[in-house]
């Protein structure tokens, strides 16, 4: 199996444009986590999937963030509009569900000028 | 307060020394978690572990569960051990989300 999937890989976007981030799972998997890294605060889940269904969005910041799952091997994170504080390296992971290891994409690095 | 504390907060070994990193945690957990995140790259988990030790290569693993605390050790380091190491807890009532350790940056000199 390739593992987790995402793109882009970097990402430089201007203030105020959209961003969207995409991941694809491994396949057989029906967990899905979209994490956010930076230097103060390390890693942070934004939204965890099960089924495709968002179970916890509590960690999304703000309305300017949203994602989506609309099938088993898609998932979309976006920001609109981005903001100079969004940039971080952005995290994808999937986990098979019966345990509770993850396993993490490359992850996509944001800059927002 | 992090719930999850990790020490040291960076670390600088010679080839061949043996390493230890340690994760405390504050709140009841399912399971502890070892990750690594090599420089500019993605993350890979090392361990998942509840109780009692695991080892795999020169990379062994420990926890406590009366002490809430947890160890990595590395036998014989090498520079490609050189990462980051992040403590991660399944906090007691999920087994989903992660409560991260800030991280320790290991660097391992030939």
């Amino acid at each position: 199996d390739a593992g987790v999937i995402q793109s882009p890989r970097h990402e430089v976007t201007e203030m105020g444009q959209e961003v969207t981030l995409r991941c694809k799972p491994i396949s057989g998997h029906n967990s899905l986590f979209w994490y956010r890294q930076t230097m103060m605060r390390g890693l942070e889940l934004l939204i965890y999937f099960n089924n495709n269904v968002p179970i916890d969005d509590s960690g999304m910041p703000e309305d300017r963030f949203s994602a989506k799952m609309p099938n088993a091997s898609f998932s979309t994170l976006k920001i609109q509009p981005s903001e100079p504080r969004d940039s971080a390296v952005y995290f994808c992971a999937s986990s098979p569900g019966l345990a509770p290891i993850q396993y993490f994409g490359a992850g996509t690095r944001l800059s927002v000028l | 307060k992090n719930e999850v504390e990790q020490s040291p907060q960076n670390l600088t070994a010679q080839e061949g020394e043996f390493i230890t990193i340690n994760c405390s945690y504050s709140v009841g957990i399912s399971a502890l978690h070892w990750l690594q995140q090599h420089p500019g790259g993605g993350i890979v988990s090392l361990f998942m572990l509840s109780s009692g030790k695991k080892k795999h290569g020169r990379l062994i693993a420990t926890i406590n569960i009366q002490e809430k605390h947890s160890s990595l050790h590395i036998t014989a380091s090498h520079p490609r051990d050189s990462a980051v190491y992040i403590c991660a807890a399944n906090s007691g009532g999920s087994n989903y989300k992660l409560t991260f350790g800030k991280g320790t940056l290991l660097t391992v000199n030939p």
